[in-house]
């Protein structure tokens, strides 16, 4: 089915580990997203990448890098994780000006012990 | 501060009946409003989105309104099923630059339709 892909679904990390979540999307978007959900709170931007070989920050970027390996591809990396990173992840992209909505991927839950 | 704010935070009612969740904004430059759905354990999915001249919209049993002048927006549930159960979530877009990474999340109305 044509969509937004993340890998893997749950993910249990130690302190101080490193890794990173994939996010593949099959639908020739330029845009792509990734945001986290917390517990009583909206869904937060960490990082997007508006078309192939350009990212920005979002909201709370600290702790996280990005890449955007090609136009299907943006991957999330946790160098040194931390408690606070514990949270839900969504990858989402989108065509030009979002016209149509933003499409989201399933999350990755993610603790950090 | 730009901020989306939802009304109830949650809600109960019994299958087949109807309900409305509200949702206000102060979100500037305003350039679309969003209403999605979430069910437990997955990522959110796209039910309407309208912009600045738009003051309704439908997608089967579910109905958007929009007042921009007050900055509110609705979202009415008819007939309700059990598989409405999920968290519906008032997403408010900037207009500002290329719109990209511009999105007001709120936090969402936890919606339980009991039989």
């Amino acid at each position: 089915n044509a969509g937004v892909t993340q890998t893997p679904k749950f993910q249990v990390l130690k302190t101080g580990q490193s890794m990173t979540l994939q996010c593949a999307q099959d639908m020739n978007h330029n845009s792509m997203y990734w945001y986290r959900q917390d517990p009583g709170m909206g869904l937060r931007l960490i990082y997007y990448s508006a078309s192939e070989g350009t990212t920005d920050k979002g909201e709370v970027p600290n702790g996280y890098n990005v890449s955007r390996l090609n136009k299907r591809e943006f991957s999330l990396r946790l160098e040194s994780a931390a408690p606070s990173q514990t949270s839900v992840y969504f990858c989402a992209s989108t065509g030009p000006g979002g016209a149509y909505g933003y499409t989201f991927g399933s999350g990755t839950r993610l603790t950090v012990v | 501060k730009n901020q989306v704010e939802q009304s109830p935070q949650s809600l109960i009612i019994l299958e087949g009946k109807n309900c409305t969740l509200q949702c206000n904004y102060t979100v500037s430059p305003f350039s679309n409003l969003r209403w999605y759905k979430q069910d437990t354990g997955r990522g959110p999915v796209s039910l309407t989105i309208m912009t600045f001249s738009e003051n309704t919209k439908s997608n089967g049993r579910y109905t958007a309104t929009l007042d921009a002048d007050t900055k509110q927006s609705s979202l009415h549930i008819t007939a309700s099923q059990l598989s409405d159960s999920a968290s519906y979530i008032c997403v408010v877009s900037r207009n500002y630059g290329g719109s990209q990474g511009n999105l007001i999340f709120g936090k969402g109305t936890k919606l339980s339709v009991k039989p």
